[in-house]
């Protein structure tokens, strides 16, 4: 079946410029998730949703980052005003269950260059 | 929290084994390894649980000390397939909110794996 698919899977964005990033999980998973994942890094947490509730978005950098889940199924992570520290791979990840006991699925990410 | 990984990078020739280690000074509920090849999705290997319940391949195998709060991912004749940045990412207890999604991963182990 088919996995997470995240698009663009690259992005170059101007300073300033407000950009949008899609991800697809697999379906009927309950759980979808963002990561930033900076080069040389591993993932690091941003935001949580499970259906179309976002519980958690504690790792969100700043008020420039938005996620939705509208009807929970399809998110997008929507960054506004883009600062170069915002270069990154973003990754999206779903899970069935959100619990000690699932794995997550990831997306192949979207890189993208803040210039 | 972010936990330790150790080494940073290893190289093995074909056939060679591999110890990859984590470690996180926070008392853990379980902890999860995942391996990413260059531009790729993280891809599942296991999950380690409190209480010793494990779920993963069968190729792969790995131990979690809950007192010293560690785990170890064993690699035995390796394959040129096992190359790839090795990260763990570790559930902590006493999360707030019940929070046992919240993945914080290290910052990864570089594995080459040489004809």
């Amino acid at each position: 079946g088919a996995g997470v698919s995240q698009s663009p899977r690259y992005k170059v964005a101007k300073r300033g410029q407000d950009v949008a990033l899609r991800c697809d999980p697999i379906s009927g998973h309950v759980s979808l998730f963002w990561y930033q994942q900076a080069l040389g890094q591993g993932p690091e947490f941003l935001t949580y949703f499970q259906n179309e509730a976002q519980l958690d978005k504690s790792g969100l950098p700043s008020d420039r980052f938005f996620a939705e889940r509208p009807e929970g199924s399809v998110s997008t992570l929507k960054i506004q005003r883009t600062q170069q520290e915002d270069s990154a791979v973003y990754l999206c990840a779903s899970s069935t269950v959100a619990d000690l006991y699932n794995e997550q699925f990831f997306g192949p990410g979207t890189r993208l260059t803040v210039l | 929290q972010q936990p330790v990984q150790s080494p940073q990078a290893v190289i093995l020739r074909e056939g060679e084994d591999a110890v990859i280690n984590c470690s996180s000074s926070k008392a853990l509920y379980s902890v999860h390894w995942y391996r990413q090849k260059h531009g790729e999705a993280p891809v599942f290997l296991m999950i380690l649980l409190k209480g010793g319940e494990q779920k993963g391949h069968d190729k792969i195998s790995a131990s979690f000390n809950e007192k010293k709060q560690q785990s170890s991912l064993y690699l035995t004749a390796s394959q040129l397939s096992y190359s790839g940045t090795y990260f763990c990412g570790t559930l902590l207890r006493g999360g707030s909110g019940g929070s046992n999604y919240k993945l914080t991963f290290g910052k990864g182990t570089l594995l080459t794996v040489n004809p």
